[in-house]
């Protein structure tokens, strides 16, 4: 069963633009992780936020967890072309086992 | 590192075959690999859990007659999809979890195997 739910389903912007996503999941969990997929493509790890977590950066990648809100966003600041592709939440309630979003389908335009 | 490859990366066969699907871990030894499906614009579900030397652990609805299993070696999963019929037509993608590695929940994702079931 899926756990997390995305929005916006799409998200279509111009090079240049920050991107936001945001996850929200039903139960309790130990982190949560954003994954990138290129088209017809495996997944690209991105980053982890475990559950004692609120905020955590990575380059142009800020992820914020709320856990009381059971909401989770991902921040892509100065998008670029390179950066369109679906991306992916993905909770862990136990060892290892990932329960993946619905996905948002990012754009962006040069 | 951390690097995990999928063999074929395509496969087209008629219905009523089977499929088998490598799944290595290159620079790792993988305790435990994860088979995923996901279908065109959906998330991936996932289908088992396979852990070295022991039976696969299935989702429920997932039939394990159909979606063999093997996890033989430390560097190696396979998945059979038996008698194939054209809705097994899919996207299909393994992980692998390295428990040397900081962050033990990360998973590496292969690059996945396109099943198109005739």
């Amino acid at each position: 069963s899926q756990q997390g739910e995305e929005d916006p389903q799409a998200l279509s912007i111009q090079e240049g633009e920050n991107a936001t996503m945001n996850c929200s999941y039903k139960t309790s969990i130990n982190n949560l992780q954003w994954y990138r997929q290129n088209s017809g493509r495996g997944l690209v790890h991105l980053i982890l936020i475990r559950s004692n977590e609120r905020e955590k950066h990575s380059g142009r990648l800020r992820v914020t967890l709320d856990t009381s809100k059971k909401s989770s966003s991902l921040l892509i600041t100065a998008s670029r072309a390179a950066d369109t592709a679906s991306y992916f939440c993905a909770t862990t309630t136990g060892y290892s086992t990932l329960t993946f979003g619905k996905g948002t389908m990012l754009l962006v335009s040069p | 590192g951390a690097v995990v490859s999928q063999h074929p990366s395509w496969v087209i066969c008629k219905s009523g075959t089977s499929v088998k699907i490598e799944c290595r871990s290159l620079d790792f030894q993988a305790t435990t690999m994860f088979w995923y499906r996901q279908f065109p614009k959906q998330s991936l579900m996932l289908m088992a859990t396979s852990n070295e030397g022991s039976k696969a652990t299935y989702e429920q609805g997932v039939e394990k007659d159909k979606f063999l299993i093997n996890h033989a070696s430390l560097t190696l999963s396979t998945l059979t999809v038996t008698s194939a019929h054209p809705e097994d037509s899919s996207f299909y993608i393994c992980s692998a979890s390295d428990p040397d590695r900081p962050g033990t929940d990360t998973q590496y994702f292969g690059p996945g195997t396109r099943l198109t079931v005739l």
